[in-house]
């Protein structure tokens, strides 16, 4: 059973503070992840694509990705209010790269 | 404008009624899914269909049926609804990348099903 794992959290950091999310994946040769962000009672929204081993930064947000830990995590930096969201990792499933293996996700929130 | 639209975003209906979801895209994408979100939030896919191809069929009750008119739109039909089937049912599209894999999705808004 190929499983995508992340900690429920809820995970606290005050504002301006840097949020650490971490996801394992257990099928190795998965190429493709990524990070979405569902706010309450909203649909999940792609925030991240990573692909390649390393550090990928957008504006306040980085990627990083060691597929020999078999470990994806996202830095959130500068923290604010409005990131308080559940945070979705998402693996292609290697087997059938058409299909999204999905973790339960984090919840953050980002204290005033 | 909408990149990926489902209605209706709310649909209250009693057990063993039949309803339909309805489910369109505009970013040309080549792959459409139905995805069910229950209370404890987990993603469950269900169907996927690529240019009209049925592709990912999961471990869904037959009371599910996916239908693709075409690339740009996929409806669901829910026969006999039962009370378990109360949950957000997300549309999402994507496209498929050139090394092979797939671009992230787009996902729509949801619809909320309650089963009374």
């Amino acid at each position: 059973q190929k499983e995508v794992e992340q900690n429920s959290g809820p995970l606290s950091v005050p504002e301006g503070a840097i949020a650490s999310l971490n996801c394992t994946y257990s099928d190795r040769g998965s190429q493709s992840f990524f990070w979405y962000r569902q706010y309450s009672g909203k649909s999940p929204e792609l925030i991240m694509s990573i692909y390649s081993n390393g550090d990928k930064e957008d504006g306040r947000f980085t990627a990083q990705l060691n597929k020999a830990s078999q470990y994806v995590s996202l830095l959130i930096r500068d923290s604010q209010p409005s990131d308080s969201a559940t945070y979705l990792c998402a693996v292609i499933d290697a087997g059938n790269n058409r299909k999204l293996i999905w973790g339960l996700g984090t919840s953050l929130a980002v204290n005033p | 404008d909408t990149a990926v639209s489902q209605t209706p975003k709310y649909l209250v209906t009693q057990m063993g009624n039949d309803k339909s979801i309805k489910c369109e895209q505009n970013l040309g994408h080549d792959t459409m899914y139905w995805y069910k979100q229950d209370s404890k939030k987990f993603l469950k896919i269900m169907f996927s269909y690529n240019n009209k191809e049925l592709i990912i069929n999961e471990t869904v009750p037959n009371r599910f049926s996916p239908k693709s008119p075409d690339k740009a739109h996929l409806n669901l039909h829910i026969n006999s609804l039962e009370l378990g089937d109360s949950a957000v049912y997300f549309c999402a599209s994507s496209q498929r990348a050139g090394t092979g894999g797939y671009y992230g999705y787009t996902f729509g808004s949801g619809t909320r099903l309650t089963v009374v």
